[in-house]
């Protein structure tokens, strides 16, 4: 139990374009979705906590125009990173909390703008 | 600041010995610790957790220590085995549905 997948598991695009990932949790619902965005040999970084039904709380320096984020059911949180440019490039993971001390991660997307 | 950091970037051990990897936290509010391990181009696994009215738990060959007094968190693996090749995080959370992740911790296991 206790499954999040990530849709896609990696994708490449042109600068420019928007790209959006999913977030689901397989067998569980939950009100509160994570994204994080990962760096090569860093930690994973939060970018937004995204509630059903509720505008996404970003933290600071994220831009939301940039980075939209709907939570449209309890179960499917999306990504959508738009007009992309490389330095977006970057592993994106997002986790689902069933309730507020755990939160169950997604395998990652791997983003890579060219 | 807020932080979670880690004293080590990487720890490399012999198959077979026992891992410790630290971590240091700075809010004494937090009152659960989570460890999770990170293969690479994979999401973070949970491993173990440990809330602050406790001083240690175990699971199968890993075992968390906490000491609140120097806010200093630990996990121990037993046995270190290839498999365990990783990157380990430590969180810290408040009650929220927020976790703050440290920097991190690769562990490599010499054969």
């Amino acid at each position: 139990g206790a499954v999040v997948s990530q849709h896609p598991s990696w994708v490449i695009c042109k600068s420019g374009t928007s790209v959006k990932i999913e977030c689901r949790s397989l067998d569980f619902q939950a009100t509160t979705m994570f994204w994080y965005r990962q760096f090569p040999k860093q930690s994973l970084m939060l970018m937004a906590t995204s509630n059903e039904g509720s505008k996404a709380t970003y933290e600071q320096g994220v831009e939301k125009d940039k980075f939209l984020i709907n939570h449209a059911s309890l179960t499917l949180s999306t990504l959508t990173v738009t007009s992309a440019h490389p330095e977006d490039s970057s592993f994106y993971i997002c986790s689902a909390a069933p309730r507020a001390d755990t939160q169950y991660f997604g395998p990652g997307t791997r983003l890579t703008v060219l | 600041g807020e932080s979670v950091g880690l004293h080590l970037p990487t720890l490399s051990v012999q198959e077979g010995d026992n891992s410790i990897i630290n971590c240091a936290y700075s809010n004494s509010a937090s009152d659960y610790f989570i460890w999770y391990k990170q293969e690479s181009g994979k999401g973070p696994q949970f491993i173990i957790d440990i809330r602050s009215n406790m001083d240690k738990r175990q699971g199968q060959r890993v075992t968390v220590l906490l000491n609140k007094t120097v806010k200093h968190l630990s996990l121990q693996i037993a046995a270190t085995q290839p498999g365990d090749s990783a990157v380990y995080f430590c969180a810290e959370n408040r009650g929220t549905y927020k976790y703050i992740f440290g920097t991190g911790t690769r562990l490599k296991v010499l054969a």
